[in-house]
């Protein structure tokens, strides 16, 4: 069965810190594809990043940048320079297939973010 | 560009009234769409799945039922409401078929409260 991780439940920093988010997940399957979403205070998700099993290359955007080590089964989200529109709650989701059959997500319980002006 | 919505945005019912939510996505043809339930202090729950018309995977037994009439259109319904259905309900859409560009595009969600 799969799980994901998110042990922080709430973080809490002043504007301009940096601040990282763990995910850590668990799978059975060797091919999978792990995912962040972002879920600000009017509901919606928005997709922010996928990772396949197989590209273990980090990745940054902008302020946001991905870490993903296979080895710890770890897939932590780190915000530079944080800013109060950051405020959100977090989640990490795990897919194994990238097939058309049973691939919905399998999601953490998320991190609530809150950036203090 | 594609775009998913649903509606009603929000809802409030009675115990043991029927239910009906509707999901339309545009742009995009022959996507897997998906019904997802994210509860109060709860994380997101994956309810149902659809890969094509007619064709409807149930993740968690209970009372909600989901149908796929048409291509973009996917419909979570109940027949008599729960006070345990309460919640936010989020439609989701992706690619269809085999794609390593998996990742789900959610609607704005709909926020359930049964009295």
């Amino acid at each position: 069965a799969q799980k994901v991780t998110q042990a922080q439940t709430e973080i809490s920093v002043v504007e301009k810190e940096d601040v990282t988010l763990d995910c850590v997940y668990e799978t059975r399957d060797t091919t999978y594809y792990l995912f962040w979403y972002k879920q600000p205070p009017s509901g919606e998700l928005v997709f922010l990043i996928r990772r396949n099993s197989f590209d273990e290359q980090n990745e940054i955007s902008g302020r946001y940048s991905w870490n993903f080590q296979k080895s710890t089964s770890s897939f932590n989200f780190t915000i530079t320079a944080s800013q109060v529109v950051d405020s959100a709650v977090y989640f990490c989701a795990l897919s194994d297939s990238s097939g058309g059959g049973a691939d919905g997500l399998t999601f953490g319980k998320g991190t609530h973010l809150i950036i203090q002006p | 560009s594609q775009t998913i919505h649903q509606w009603p945005a929000t809802l409030v019912q009675p115990v043991g009234s029927p239910l009906s939510l509707e999901c339309t996505v545009e742009g995009t043809s022959n996507p897997n769409l998906y019904w997802y339930r994210q509860a109060a202090g709860r994380g997101l729950q994956l309810l149902f799945y659809s890969v094509g018309i007619g064709q409807i995977s149930s993740e968690v037994p209970q009372n909600l039922s989901a149908s796929r009439p048409q291509d973009r259109q996917f419909i979570l319904s109940s027949k008599k409401l729960l006070l345990s259905d309460s919640g936010f309900y989020l439609c989701a859409w992706r690619l269809g078929g085999w794609s390593s560009y998996n990742e789900q595009f959610f609607g704005p969600g709909t926020r359930l409260t049964v009295l």
